[in-house]
């Protein structure tokens, strides 16, 4: 069965200063994989995503995410953090099956202070 | 853009009180999800439904239940509400293969007195 692991539950950054976030994968097949971000109160909104081709995938708000097959991790950068990035960024994997299969398994999240 | 709205931001119910939250979105989506969020916990899936009636349980169904009697609209009901379910209740939508992610509502903060 798939699954996702966020090993960092929270991170604290300074403001300007370059994130990634880890996030790795279980799956026995070319998984599809996403990035959401969290902000406080609100609902979960699409960061990019990952299906197939340019393992580097650019995504909304500057960020990046770099598929690595050998490694099962699928990481979400930022050269430049800002204020407004504090949030919490969920990773979540799917097979791409359809009826009772398509559904997405999501990581624990991961929240990202940021220290002016 | 797809659109996933949940009919209440803030909800305060009584403890043994029959309590419905309402998802509607307006894609033709044949998924339908509703988590609840709890802090620590991430997110846990209660019940989904990919086809009009149908819906499958998911990791904490227990105490609830759900309705998908048109495509755009999942309801999830709470037969008697209690304490233990105040939390924050995600409403997501997506395709029938998910390759395009969910799209999630805005949420609702249901709190049991």
């Amino acid at each position: 069965a798939q699954s996702v692991t966020q090993p960092d539950i929270h991170i604290t950054v300074s403001e300007g200063a370059s994130l990634e976030l880890r996030c790795n994968y279980s799956y026995g097949a070319t998984p599809y994989l996403f990035w959401y971000v969290q902000s406080p109160g609100q609902g979960l909104q699409l960061l990019l995503k990952y299906f197939s081709g340019d393992t580097l995938v650019q995504g909304i708000k500057g960020f990046e995410a770099e598929f690595k097959r050998s490694q099962s991790s699928f990481n979400l950068r930022k050269p430049s953090v800002h204020w407004s990035d504090a949030a919490e960024y969920f990773c979540a994997v799917g097979t791409g099956g359809s009826g009772n299969t398509g559904k997405l398994i999501f990581g624990q999240g991961t929240t990202l202070q940021v220290k002016p | 853009d797809v659109k996933v709205t949940q009919s209440s931001r803030y909800l305060v119910k009584r403890t043994g009180e029959k309590v419905f939250l309402e998802c509607v979105q307006d894609m033709d989506h044949e998924n339908m999800f509703w988590y609840r969020q709890d802090p620590g916990l991430g997110l846990r899936l209660i019940y989904f439904s990919y086809d009009v009636k149908m819906k499958e349980k998911g990791d904490i169904p227990e105490g609830y239940s759900v309705s998908r009697e048109k495509k755009e609209r999942f309801s999830l009901i709470l037969e008697s509400a209690s304490t233990n379910q105040t939390s924050m209740y995600l409403c997501a939508s997506s395709s029938g293969t998910a390759l395009g992610g969910y799209t999630f509502g805005s949420g609702t903060r249901l709190t049991v007195v």
